[in-house]
């Protein structure tokens, strides 16, 4: 079946410390995404990437990064400069702009 | 930058009734909307989706509207079922490579 992993579902880390989140799909898709989801909010996006080795802001990139080093992979690191990292993390791809979006099922970060 | 309002943030419906949600955009050159369904501990799903050269579309028991002119669209779900409750997310995107603005979202809640 393609689709989009996120590992892990649930990750616990101390203020202070940098983690990465994993996204991987087997879609073939060009355009990946990190979204961040807070309770009773929307989606906010965080970066994206159309193509290998190009990325860009969107709205709440401060305190993350990104890399696209394959087509299939787009991992987030949560620095220590993000005030508030504590979330639910999602990942999407789509084949281009402006097409739909195929979501992960997420990773719950949780900053203690 | 694209605004998207989703109204109601909650909404309670007996099965077999039908919901509707409502969204309101901002920018006039938007010209997708798509509908997700997230389920509890998951990521959003695409339920339908329309562009802006058609004003409505069905798919079985999910409609949605659009109206250009009042820069509004609607999620319609008839006959509902507890199956259907869940958070549900409008969005809108142009062609302009911006990316898709959600929605804050709408609790549906199905009682049997």
């Amino acid at each position: 079946d393609g689709g989009i992993t996120q590992s892990p579902k649930y990750l616990f880390r101390k203020e202070g410390q940098n983690v990465t989140l994993s996204c991987e799909q087997n879609l073939n898709h060009d355009a990946m995404y990190w979204y961040r989801q807070d309770p009773g909010q929307g989606l906010r996006l965080i970066y994206y990437s159309q193509i290998v080795n190009d990325f860009q802001k969107g709205d709440i990139a401060e305190g993350y990064s990104v890399s696209r080093e394959k087509k299939e992979s787009f991992p987030l690191t949560v620095t220590s400069a993000q005030k508030n990292p504590t979330a639910f993390y999602l990942c999407a791809s789509s084949i281009l702009e402006n097409s739909p979006l195929h979501f992960g099922n997420g990773t719950r970060l949780t900053v203690t | 930058g694209e605004n998207v309002e989703q109204h109601p943030s909650t909404l309670s419906v007996q099965e077999g009734d039908s919901a509707v949600i409502k969204c309101t955009y901002s920018d006039s050159a938007s010209n997708y909307f798509p509908w997700y369904k997230q389920e509890l501990g998951k990521g959003p799903q695409l339920i339908i989706d329309i562009r802006s050269n058609v004003g409505e579309k069905k798919d079985q028991r999910i409609a949605v509207t659009l109206n250009k002119t009042a820069k509004h669209f609607s999620l319609h779900i008839t006959e509902t079922q507890p199956e259907d409750s869940a958070v549900y997310f409008c969005a809108a995107s142009n062609n302009a490579g911006n990316m898709l603005t959600f929605g804050g979202g709408t609790r549906l809640m199905v009682k049997p």
